[in-house]
């Protein structure tokens, strides 16, 4: 059974510009969420989605966004890119929202110059 | 909001040696506890969970504890191995209900277990 998809793998963004991650969660799980990983701050809670409603959202600024299509795949998107967004954006999955585990994906590294 | 504190940072542990990280959590809600290991380059992978309504787990060499008076959950992991060295996380959330029930993570130990 595949697991939780993320791509790319990598990114490379400069100052200012905006980027799409993407994520396909494993199949019949319809809830994903998203997680940010720095050094600095840990992992943290960006947002969750189930039936392509945001569940659940942590505490970043509006530049965070995310959405969930029909099929369950998931989107991030960050615009207005600063240099403290370089990190590595994880997203798990799970049946559903209230569940007990999850499984995640090997994350999107952003850099941004 | 929750608040897990996990300790130590870092650890050192010679192969077979024991190995114990211990975590603290703020929120008495939380009733659901994972453990993740992180390799180098991939993303945290489930290693043992346990429910608020439980007192300990053991998989094999790894065992996890939870306190529910005291807050504080440990992993015990057993006959170390040099494929056991990566970062381990410890984690807390509100299974089971609606609205804020997130993964809340401490901050992280990274194991070495030297051959």
């Amino acid at each position: 059974k595949a697991g939780v998809t993320q791509t790319p793998r990598y990114l490379i963004k400069t100052r200012g510009q905006q980027v799409t991650l993407s994520c396909s969660p494993i199949s019949g799980h319809r809830s994903v969420s998203w997680y940010q990983q720095t050094p600095g701050q840990g992992l943290q809670f960006l947002f969750e989605y189930f039936s392509e409603t945001q569940r659940n959202k942590g505490n970043f600024p509006g530049r965070f966004s995310g959405r969930q299509f029909s099929n369950s795949r998931s989107e991030m998107n960050v615009s207005t890119l600063e240099l403290g967004d370089s990190a590595l954006y994880l997203c798990a999955s799970s049946f559903t929202v209230s569940d007990y585990g999850y499984t995640f994906g090997s994350g999107t590294r952003l850099t941004v110059v | 909001g929750e608040n897990v504190e996990q300790h130590p940072s870092t650890l050192s542990v010679q192969e077979g040696d024991s190995a114990v990280i211990k975590c603290t959590y703020s929120d008495s809600a939380s009733n659901y506890f994972p453990w993740y290991k992180q390799e180098l380059g991939k993303g945290p992978q489930l290693i043992i969970d346990i429910r608020s309504n439980v007192g300990e787990k053991k998989d094999q060499r790894i065992a996890v504890t939870l306190n529910k008076t005291a807050k504080h959950f440990s992993l015990h992991i057993t006959e170390t191995q040099p494929e056991d060295s990566a970062v381990y996380f410890c984690a807390a959330k509100r299974a089971g209900k609606t609205g804020a029930n997130n993964l809340f993570f401490g901050t992280g130990t990274r194991l070495t277990v030297i051959p």
